[in-house]
């Protein structure tokens, strides 16, 4: 098992440029979960997701959109980006019958935007 | 308003040296608190979940204690691979997962 893997790792950006990060899981969990961490900030949850085809608003959803058609992947986006979105992007995943907040967490993408 | 803190914001311990970090939390209603590991530049690692005071979890050198108001991470005798940002988070209400800003410690040998 791969468990959580995101993609790219790191990232430059453009003012006003777009981009998408990609989630995927291959542990057949049912919540998905995109957080960003700041330094001396605890992470905030941007959107989440209960199951294929649902996604829904966290703590800091605006300038994001994000999409779940497959069960296995959670797609983040960024249609304009602004410097205030230079963050690390962590997504996480929970498995179905537990807690739905023991979550597994990915590696994390660094996005600067300039 | 729902709060988490952690304290102390950094600590450096030698090996051996036991000690304990500090979650204390304020909230409407808590449906439990978790434990993770952060590594420099890694996701964070699942440890431990606390759903009532009085609860306590243990992982090894690890232990998780749970009262009305805190929760408590001891670490006894600890090595330098213990080294790690521990992060706590409360879980309010079935939408909502408030995390602190972690604690930093360093274990020198």
């Amino acid at each position: 098992n791969a468990g959580v893997t995101q993609t790219p790792k790191f990232r430059v950006l453009k003012t006003g440029q777009s981009m998408t990060l990609l989630c995927a899981q291959d542990m057949n969990h049912e919540y998905m979960y995109w957080y960003r961490q700041d330094p001396g900030m605890g992470l905030r949850l941007i959107h989440y997701s209960v199951g294929e085809g649902t996604t829904a608003k966290g703590e800091v959803p605006d300038g994001y959109n994000v999409s779940r058609l497959k069960k296995q992947n959670f797609l983040l986006g960024l249609e304009s980006a602004a410097p205030s979105q230079t963050s690390v992007y962590f997504c996480a995943s929970s498995p179905p019958g537990q807690s739905p907040y023991e979550q597994y967490f990915g590696p994390g993408t660094r996005l600067t935007v300039t | 308003e729902d709060q988490v803190t952690q304290s102390p914001e950094a600590l450096r311990l030698q090996e051996g040296e036991s000690s304990s970090l500090n979650c204390s939390y304020t909230v409407s209603g808590l449906r439990g608190l978790f434990w993770y590991r952060q590594d420099p530049g890694k996701g964070p690692e699942f440890l431990f979940t606390l759903y009532s005071a009085g609860e306590e979890k243990e992982k090894e050198r690890l232990k998780a204690t749970l009262t009305k108001k805190e929760s408590f991470l001891h670490i006894t005798a600890p090595k330098p691979e213990d080294s790690a940002t521990y992060l706590c988070a409360v879980h309010p209400s079935p939408d909502k997962l408030i995390f602190g800003t972690g604690t930093r410690l360093q274990v020198f040998p």
